[in-house]
């Protein structure tokens, strides 16, 4: 079974400031890690994923993540926040290889402040 | 990536009623998925609705609680049955997608009150 720990429930950043949005996960097989957003009164839509290969991933809208299997790491990054990335945040992992079902974290909601 | 759409977007409802969730994607998919998002929780997985077989239901949800019906490649449905308070939440849909299906594409969500 996999576990996903999202650290922070809400993050406070002014604009234009970096971010970092905290996901460590427990595993005991390898696995498949996902960033998801939700805005306000939306469904959740994918921002990044890691499956295999660089554990730098670069997603939309400007957000990258990096995978550390030694700490079970997935972290969110990005080095300028804007308005428009206030939302909420969910760090996901899935056993690797097809589809397996997916764990999400509780979630970060991003505030990002003017 | 798929388009999926939802109806309705929310509903407030009165308890001991049931409300039914439509979900309709814009291809044919083998697999649909149905989670529940409560308030201030993550997303947990209620049931994967496959066309032409009965729903598997995760721990914890039962069919008579939540029956889902997949007549075809393209649309789903979720009864949420004789509602309480708890049942207060979103709904969401999902497909998979992506080479191999391990990413998942989803609905807007039905935002569900029970007074």
């Amino acid at each position: 079974a996999q576990s996903v720990t999202q650290l922070d429930s809400q993050v406070p950043v002014f604009e234009e400031a970096p971010v970092e949005l905290r996901c460590n996960y427990s595993s005991s097989v390898s696995v498949y890690l996902f960033w998801y957003v939700q805005y306000p009164n939306q469904g959740l839509q994918l921002l990044l994923k890691y499956l295999s290969g660089s554990t730098l991933v670069k997603g939309i809208n400007g957000f990258e993540a990096e995978f550390n299997k030694s700490q079970t790491s997935f972290h969110l990054r990005k080095p300028s926040v804007h308005i428009s990335d206030t939302a909420e945040y969910f760090c996901a992992v899935s056993p690797s290889g097809g589809y397996q079902k997916v764990t999400f974290g509780i979630g970060t909601k991003l505030q990002v402040i003017p | 990536s798929a388009v999926i759409s939802q109806k309705p977007s929310r509903d407030i409802c009165q308890r001991g009623t049931s409300l039914t969730i439509q979900c309709q994607v814009d291809s044919q998919v083998t697999m649909m998925f149905w989670y529940r998002q409560q308030p201030g929780q993550s997303l947990t997985l209620i049931a994967t609705a496959n066309q032409g077989s009965e729903a598997t239901y995760e721990s914890g949800f039962v069919i008579d609680k939540f029956p889902i019906s997949r007549p075809n490649l393209t649309f789903s449905t979720l009864t949420v049955s004789n509602m309480s308070p708890e049942d207060s939440s979103i709904y969401l849909c999902s497909v998979p997608g992506g080479a191999g299906g391990q990413t998942q594409y989803f609905g807007p969500g039905t935002r569900l009150l029970v007074l």
